[in-house]
């Protein structure tokens, strides 16, 4: 399976601040990642798909990169209701799907 | 606007089955180019994919899961879903369900529901 790798795994960060997630694939997945954002008792929600593509109805603040292995998460100006837990997954070996481990992220 | 209602107990007992299913709403389950997911969540822990399934009734599963998992679905009632058998305290958890993307992730979720193991 392929195994993905998000660092760090928890940080903190001020409001307007410019934050970066990684997530790093133990084999090649192209552009087959997405993000997804989670709030403490709620379901996950998808940000980015194709490493890049931002969901409708995402906040343009949200941007990702990467292919090959190694991806980012940017949040330009962070924003209150962006600290949560953060997820990177897999689709590359569809149906084979994993998630990394996620990256929480609290307010300083 | 799609979706998504879990429902099932949300207490089972170690060695017996869990049941859970998923409903469907703003959309039908049969809607080419989309399988229905179930992904859990153990407390305080990450996301960790079970299976999916198209309307046909094809079928993917974790391999880690495999032995134990079925999914199906109910067209006529726009609901899919998914039983785990042979549960233990390890598969206590918040499971979801969600509109699988195949290419695109998971979305949307169904807000999930609290599945405890224990006697």
């Amino acid at each position: 399976a392929i195994r993905m790798t998000q660092s760090p795994s928890s940080f903190s960060a001020s409001t307007g601040d410019r934050v970066t997630i990684t997530c790093r694939a133990s084999q090649g997945i192209s552009s087959y990642l997405a993000w997804y954002q989670q709030k403490p008792g709620k379901a996950p929600k998808l940000l980015i798909y194709a490493a890049s593509t931002l969901q409708s109805g995402v906040p343009s603040r949200f941007s990702g990169s990467g292919s090959g292995t190694d991806f980012t998460l940017t949040i330009s100006c962070l924003q209150s209701e962006d600290f949560a837990t953060y997820y990177c997954q897999q689709y590359y070996s569809y149906p084979l799907i994993t998630f990394g481990q996620g990256t929480r992220l609290e307010i300083k | 606007q799609l979706q998504l209602q879990e429902s099932g107990p949300g207490l089972v007992k170690p060695s017996e089955t869990l049941s859970l299913t998923c409903t469907v709403s703003g959309g039908s389950i049969s809607s080419s180019s989309y399988y229905w997911g179930w992904i859990r969540q153990p407390p305080g822990k990450g996301l960790e994919w079970i299976g999916s399934i198209y309307y046909s009734g094809s079928t993917y599963y974790n391999p880690s899961l495999k032995s134990r998992v079925t999914i199906s679905v109910d067209t006529s009632k726009n609901q899919f879903s998914l039983k785990l058998s042979s549960v233990t305290a390890a598969d206590t958890a918040v499971y979801y369900c969600a509109r699988d993307k195949e290419v695109g992730g998971f979305d949307p979720w169904g807000q999930g529901t609290l599945v405890t193991v224990s006697s």
